[in-house]
């Protein structure tokens, strides 16, 4: 079955150092990967994505992730982190049929100044 | 802003009442979808539509559940005789040709 796993609930960073948010999945063959962020109150909004090509992609608000096949991973990056980037992040996979999207649980960052 | 717009934002409701939701999405985009997210949860797929076609529907989506698209344009997920586990965000997609899904701000129902 299709799943996502965000193995950390909470992650706590000083503003200015780096990040990693961990996502593993299971999918029966390549999947759409995805990452979306929800600030409180607020919509989804798209970070980054992968289809297929070079397994490290850029996204918006400085952003990166990179997909490792044998590990079945997509973490996301940041090498400083801004206090404005406090929120929920998820990671998703989506089924390459229906395009529907499998969410984690997701992470929730906390950011000191 | 994504373009997508939901209607209401919050809904409290009593047990056993109806309720209603809308979705507004990007006009020209043909998929769209609903989404369920409780506290402390990602989103649970709940059903999609191709232009006004139902495509498929999650086993989360009981009998209570129904959704519409009407003419391909907005769509409306409609909950009977509401449960308190019915509480929840309940969120809509609409997917562009990239295959990117740009999500409404949601419509947070609480169910006393």
């Amino acid at each position: 079955a299709q799943s996502v796993t965000q193995p950390d609930i909470h992650i706590t960073v000083s503003e200015g150092a780096s990040l990693e948010l961990r996502c593993n999945y299971s999918y029966g063959a390549t999947p759409y990967l995805f990452w979306y962020v929800q600030s409180p109150g607020q919509g989804l909004q798209l970070l980054l994505k992968y289809f297929s090509g070079d397994t490290l992609v850029q996204g918006i608000k400085g952003f990166e992730a990179e997909f490792k096949r044998s590990q079945s991973s997509f973490n996301l990056r940041k090498p400083s982190v801004h206090w404005s980037d406090a929120a929920e992040y998820f990671c998703a996979v989506g089924a390459r049929n229906t395009d529907k999207l499998i969410f984690g649980t997701g992470t929730r960052l906390q950011v000191f100044p | 802003d994504t373009g997508v717009s939901q209607n209401p934002r919050h809904k409290i409701t009593k047990r056993g009442q109806n309720v209603t939701f809308r979705c507004d999405p990007i006009s020209e985009h043909n998929r769209l979808y609903w989404y369920r997210q409780t506290l402390g949860q990602g989103p649970e797929f709940l059903t999609y539509f191709q232009n006004e076609a139902q495509l498929e529907k999650s086993r989360l989506l009981s009998d209570r559940f129904s959704a519409e698209r009407p003419k391909g344009s907005f769509s409306t997920l409609e909950i009977q005789r509401t449960e308190q586990g019915d509480s929840a965000m309940y969120l809509c997609a609409n997917q562009d040709l990239y295959n990117e899904q740009f999500f409404g701000p949601g419509t947070r129902l609480t169910v006393l």
